[in-house]
């Protein structure tokens, strides 16, 4: 079981640039989950998906869309980068019922210059 | 204010120390309260979790929970310098369907 893998794992992009982070578990959850981590700010929700086919905004959602392609992968797009988008992105999956059991990917650090 | 405060140290003990680390909250409907380890530059991985107040205790870790004092602890017992790591409190409720976090306490055991 590789868990919850993440790519790329460093991405540098210039403000304007898009792309989309990719995520997938192998542990047959049902949410998902994408983070951002920042220096004193702690792990902050951008969106998670409690089951396939929906999605639903964490606290810092603007900026961002996902998609829940599948029950494996849920992937993060960034459509117009900016500066304040520096920051660490980690994916997490959970079991059904248990969003306290969250099990995280490795990250991705993204520069936005 | 933040619904959940975590002191971000660094806090340095020696080798063989006991451990204490805590973070308040302010929301009186979180019912869940874990424990995340993060060592430098990983993913998050869980630790400990409890439900509602109590103690919880696993090999040299031992989680606990207030709620009067919407306080939790963790305390880590014959700490090791592998126990270097940041630790984050993550707190949840049922009608959430996900987890607030604190901002981290990064620990540093010293050989």
């Amino acid at each position: 079981n590789a868990g919850v893998t993440q790519t790329p794992k460093f991405q540098v992009l210039k403000t304007g640039q898009s792309m989309t982070l990719q995520c997938a578990q192998d542990m047959n959850h049902n949410s998902m989950y994408w983070y951002r981590q920042d220096p004193g700010m702690g792990l902050r929700l951008i969106y998670y998906s409690a089951s396939e086919g929906t999605t639903d905004k964490g606290e810092v959602p603007n900026g961002y869309n996902v998609s829940r392609l599948n029950k494996r992968e849920f992937s993060l797009r960034l459509e117009s980068a900016a500066p304040s988008q520096t920051s660490v992105y980690f994916c997490a999956s959970s079991p059904r019922g248990l969003a306290f059991e969250q099990y995280f990917g490795p990250g991705t650090r993204l520069t936005v210059t | 204010q933040k619904e959940v405060e975590q002191d971000p140290g660094p806090l340095s003990v020696p080798e063989g120390a006991i451990v204490s680390l805590n973070c308040t909250y302010s929301n009186s409907a979180f019912q869940y309260f874990m424990w995340y380890r993060q060592y430098s530059r990983k993913g998050p991985e869980l630790l400990m979790y409890t439900y509602s107040s109590g103690n919880k205790e696993d090999g040299r870790f031992t989680a606990q929970v207030d709620k009067s004092s919407k306080y939790i602890s963790l305390f880590i017992r014959d700490s090791q310098p592998s126990d270097s790591a940041t630790y984050l409190c993550a707190m949840g409720d049922t009608g959430r369907r996900a987890l607030t976090f604190g901002s981290g306490t990064r620990l540093q055991v010293q050989p």
